[in-house]
């Protein structure tokens, strides 16, 4: 069964960084897209930014390009995002997917982030 | 201008089809694009039902009924989830999203209310 854990979020000052990860089992990680999708609150998901399975190719929203990092280790099966420069407007859930031929087959249950002061 | 565009709400009765459209910006021509449909319910993350991109490329998710179908309607510019034989736990919101200028772009979603 895949299985996809997101931790690291959190309350965060506007300004401040704060970095997720994606803890991913029960597939094999190594050859899968992944990618990280938001939902602030009472509102639609939005994509973040996708890896290509040996972290050579990546996309970002222009919403978060040049703030928002998405990164990889196939060594230990995980994901991460770094995100840098918060504001209010990337409050929201942050879920992590694995993404098969262009399908969003499976997510994790998402990680808070809040930015407030 | 949004690049995809749903309907906020859509109400029908159970036993009865309901078909989400999913309507593309002017310049953006559906015929070159896969839709990607997916559906939520309140309190988890989004779930992958289905794509089309013509009868002959399309896909099905694992454990989606049958019932749940994709289509397009050129002259609309729009993808359509039709769902047939309505029942009260398809009540949820509904996602449209395509991979456009190398991104995935979500619609703003269709809540659906079965009553």
């Amino acid at each position: 069964e895949v299985l996809l854990v997101e931790s690291g979020g959190g309350l965060v000052q506007p300004g401040g960084s704060l970095r997720l990860s994606c803890a991913a089992s029960g597939f094999t990680f190594s050859t899968s897209w992944m990618s990280w999708v938001r939902q602030a609150p009472g509102k639609g998901p939005e994509w973040v930014a996708n890896i290509k399975q040996d972290g050579s190719d990546r996309n970002h929203a222009d919403s978060v390009k040049g703030r928002f990092t998405i990164s990889r280790d196939n060594a230990n099966n995980a994901l991460f995002l770094q995100m840098n420069s918060l504001s209010a407007e990337d409050t929201a859930v942050y879920y992590c997917a694995r993404d098969v031929n262009g399908v969003l087959d499976s997510w994790g249950q998402g990680t808070l982030v809040t930015v407030s002061s | 201008q949004a690049v995809l565009t749903q309907p906020s709400s859509l109400s029908a009765s159970p036993g009865a089809s309901a078909s989400l459209t999913c309507t593309l910006r002017s310049d953006i021509n559906v015929g070159t694009y896969g839709i990607y449909w997916y559906q939520q319910k309140p309190g988890s993350p989004p779930q992958y039902l289905l794509n089309y991109k013509s009868d002959s490329d399309k896909q099905q998710g694992s454990r989606v009924p049958s019932r749940f179908s994709g289509f397009k309607d050129a002259s609309a510019n729009a993808g359509i989830l039709l769902i047939s034989g309505l029942q009260f736990e398809d009540e949820a919101d509904y996602y449209c999203m395509i991979w456009h200028s190398s991104a995935w772009v979500f619609g703003g979603g269709t809540k659906l209310t079965v009553l």
